[in-house]
């Protein structure tokens, strides 16, 4: 139980264009969905918190025109990274937490998208 | 509170010793932690978590310390294995503050055959 997928698992895209990535709670209803990016050797940064039917919480520092979080349904939530710039290339997660499952506070993460902007 | 740096502290193991890992968190008011292992290239892995109202908890040869006292948290895996061989995160949850988790820097272990 508990698993969520992200597609596609990796992206090469033009600078200047927008890339959309999915996150899939698979066996399991989400209201609340996390996003996160990494770089090499780095720890989790969160990026914003996406609440299904409401407007996603954005980290200080993140802006929300540029990373746009939609949260339609209990187990879909999409990250749309507008006019990518190289610098936008990282490691991106998304995890769910599970609250049917018992422990509220429990994470699950997706296999991660890799994205390399050119 | 968040840790970023180049290079991940790092503990070689012998196949079949025991690990430790160590995590120090920050903020006193946290009440749920979570360890991590993430492999290269994946996402991370729940292994075990434990609320701030216990000091111990044990799973399939993992055990999690808690000691609120001085703020510190370990992961001990027992009887290490080649697979075990990744990244490992502490993350610390604050209810009262948004319920979101906050990761520590990581520590790689690699296990030698």
């Amino acid at each position: 139980g508990a698993v969520v997928s992200q597609h596609p698992s990796w992206v090469i895209c033009k600078s200047g264009t927008s890339v959309k990535i999915e996150c899939r709670s698979l066996d399991f209803q989400a209201t609340t969905m996390f996003w996160y990016r990494q770089f090499p050797k780095q720890s989790l940064m969160l990026m914003a918190t996406s609440n299904e039917g409401s407007k996603a919480t954005y980290e200080q520092g993140v802006e929300k025109d540029k990373f746009l979080i939609n949260h339609a349904s209990l187990t879909l939530s999409t990250l749309t990274v507008t006019s990518a710039h190289p610098e936008d290339s990282s490691f991106y997660l998304c995890s769910a937490r599970d609250f049917t499952g018992g422990r509220q506070e429990t994470q699950y993460f997706g296999p991660g998208t890799r994205l390399l902007v050119l | 509170g968040e840790s970023v740096g180049l290079h991940l502290p790092t503990l070689s193991v012998q196949e079949g010793d025991n690990s430790i890992i160590n995590c120090a968190y920050s903020n006193s008011a946290s009440d749920y932690f979570i360890w991590y292992k993430q492999e290269s290239g994946k996402g991370p892995q729940f292994i075990i978590d434990i609320r701030s109202n216990m000091d111990k908890r044990q799973g399939q040869r993992v055990t999690v310390l808690l000691n609120k006292t001085v703020k510190h948290l370990s992961l001990q895996i027992a009887a290490t294995q080649p697979g075990d061989s990744a990244v490992y995160f502490c993350a610390e949850n604050i209810w009262a503050a948004g319920n979101k988790l906050t990761f520590g820097g990581g520590t790689r272990v690699l296990v030698k055959p």
